[in-house]
């Protein structure tokens, strides 16, 4: 079955770029996601990418996908300590499939 | 505001007991799915419906039932609670399966112990 895969923790300092990484295996994946869960809180949407693009970029945030290696990151310009939450990747297989996530990625912004 | 709402929001429960996690939405979505949200696990799939009058299992179904009452609302039920069962349970719709445009919308959690 599919597997989407994450590292589990990323600390960075307040100003910097963050970049979270993520694979899957399923080659059929359409769509691609990005979810930003912080604390107390549901998913939250923050950006996609369809498989057919490299590159989406929507202010400080940029997503590249290599399809070849089935890895999708997530780029974060300028992080802020509001950035501090636990991001999720996910991916849709084709025919209109359920979502898979990763296991999410603990991102921390300190001063 | 529009969107999934979930009840209760925390609950205790002692091993046996039974229990019925709430879930309504209001921006006619199709379909509805419940997830759990563990430790390094990430989000596992439990039950989905598709469409009204339609579940199905997902990754990990067991002690577990559900029930599509109507388009707007899917209920979870733990018949006899189990530690293992201890999580946070979300619950999310999308227009349909796989929605790319908007994804999924989320709850905003349950947070449910079993001791």
């Amino acid at each position: 079955g599919e597997d989407v895969e994450q590292s589990l923790f990323l600390s960075v300092r307040e100003g910097d770029s963050s970049v979270i990484n993520c694979t899957y295996t399923d080659s059929s994946s359409t769509y691609l996601y990005w979810y930003k869960q912080e604390p107390g809180a549901g998913l939250q949407l923050l950006t996609y990418i369809f498989s057919n693009m490299d590159m989406k970029q929507d202010q400080r945030l940029t997503v590249l996908l290599n399809k070849k290696d089935k890895h999708l990151s997530l780029r974060i310009a300028d992080t802020q300590t509001g950035d501090s939450a636990i991001y999720f990747c996910a991916e849709s297989g084709g025919g209109g499939n359920k979502l898979t996530f990763g296991t999410g990625t603990q991102l921390k912004v300190e001063l | 505001n529009a969107g999934v709402t979930q009840t209760p929001k925390f609950q205790v429960l002692k091993t046996g007991q039974s229990m019925t996690l709430q879930c309504a939405q209001d921006m006619n979505h199709n379909s509805m799915y419940w997830y759990r949200q563990d430790p390094g696990m990430g989000l596992r799939l439990i039950y989905y419906s598709a469409s009204e009058g339609t579940t199905d299992k997902g990754e990990v179904p067991n002690g577990y039932n559900v029930s599509r009452l109507n388009k707007r609302e899917f209920s979870l039920r733990l018949e006899s609670a189990a530690p293992s069962q201890t999580s946070v349970y979300f619950c999310a719709s999308s227009e349909a399966l796989g929605d790319a445009t908007y994804g999924y919308t989320f709850g905003s959690g349950t947070r449910l112990t079993v001791v």
